[in-house]
């Protein structure tokens, strides 16, 4: 079945300590993204990948890292979190970035809370 | 920049009765649009994209939208609401310069008995 998988999907993590939330698909898509949910902004772009070892930031990076050492694999990692990270995070990903009009395929989500 | 704006936050209608869901768009040269569905604890799922041409999409579940360049509209629309039909919708338009899709702030549809 052609998915995007995530993991964990829910998260409960104190101040400071470095966590990574994986992201995995199986449909060979060279574009990969990260976004966060949060009520009343709707989806905000955290970082975004165009193909293995090309990332670049999306509207709202800071406190995130990413890699892309694999075209399957997508990790967001945060290396100190903060209060102000709890939220929804969807992974996603879709074929060819130059074709503009395909649409987005998304992860089931992680909901993460940082104490 | 491209933006979309979803004016109503809920949306109540009654089962069998048609739906609406309102969606605007702002966009420098021709949009992309986009809708999803998101079910409570699953993530979005794609319901319909315009792109060009037909001003009427159809989409999955039941669901059209309709595309209006005058009054820079993207609504959802379905004939007969269904129970199953509440969820979170979002409308989204792609941003080209930025490679990603711009969402708006989402509409939750209640379809009650």
């Amino acid at each position: 079945e052609a998915q995007v998988t995530q993991n964990p999907r829910y998260l409960i993590t104190v101040t400071g300590k470095k966590l990574t939330v994986t992201c995995s698909q199986n449909m060979n898509h060279e574009y990969m993204s990260w976004y966060r949910q949060d009520p009343g902004l709707g989806l905000r772009q955290i970082y975004y990948s165009m193909n293995v070892e090309v990332t670049d930031k999306g509207d709202v990076p800071e406190g995130y890292k990413v890699s892309r050492k694999e075209k399957r694999n997508f990790p967001l990692i945060l290396e100190s979190p903060s209060p102000n990270q709890t939220s929804l995070y969807f992974c996603a990903s879709s074929p060819t970035p130059s074709n503009s009009y395909n649409e987005q395929f998304f992860g089931p989500g992680t909901r993460l809370t940082v104490l | 920049a491209q933006s979309v704006a979803q004016p109503e936050d809920q949306v109540n209608v009654a089962e069998g009765n048609p739906l609406t869901v309102k969606c605007t768009y702002s966009v420098s040269g021709n949009p992309y649009l986009f809708w999803y569905v998101q079910y409570p604890n699953r993530g979005l799922q794609f319901l319909l994209k315009y792109i060009t041409g037909d001003n009427l999409v159809k989409g999955s579940y039941g669901f059209e939208a309709e595309f209006n360049k005058s009054q820079t509209s993207f609504h959802l629309k379905k004939p007969s609401a269904l129970v199953s039909d509440s969820a979170l919708y979002f409308c989204a338009v792609r941003d080209f310069g930025f490679q990603k899709l711009v969402f708006g702030t989402g509409t939750r549809l209640l379809v009650s008995p």
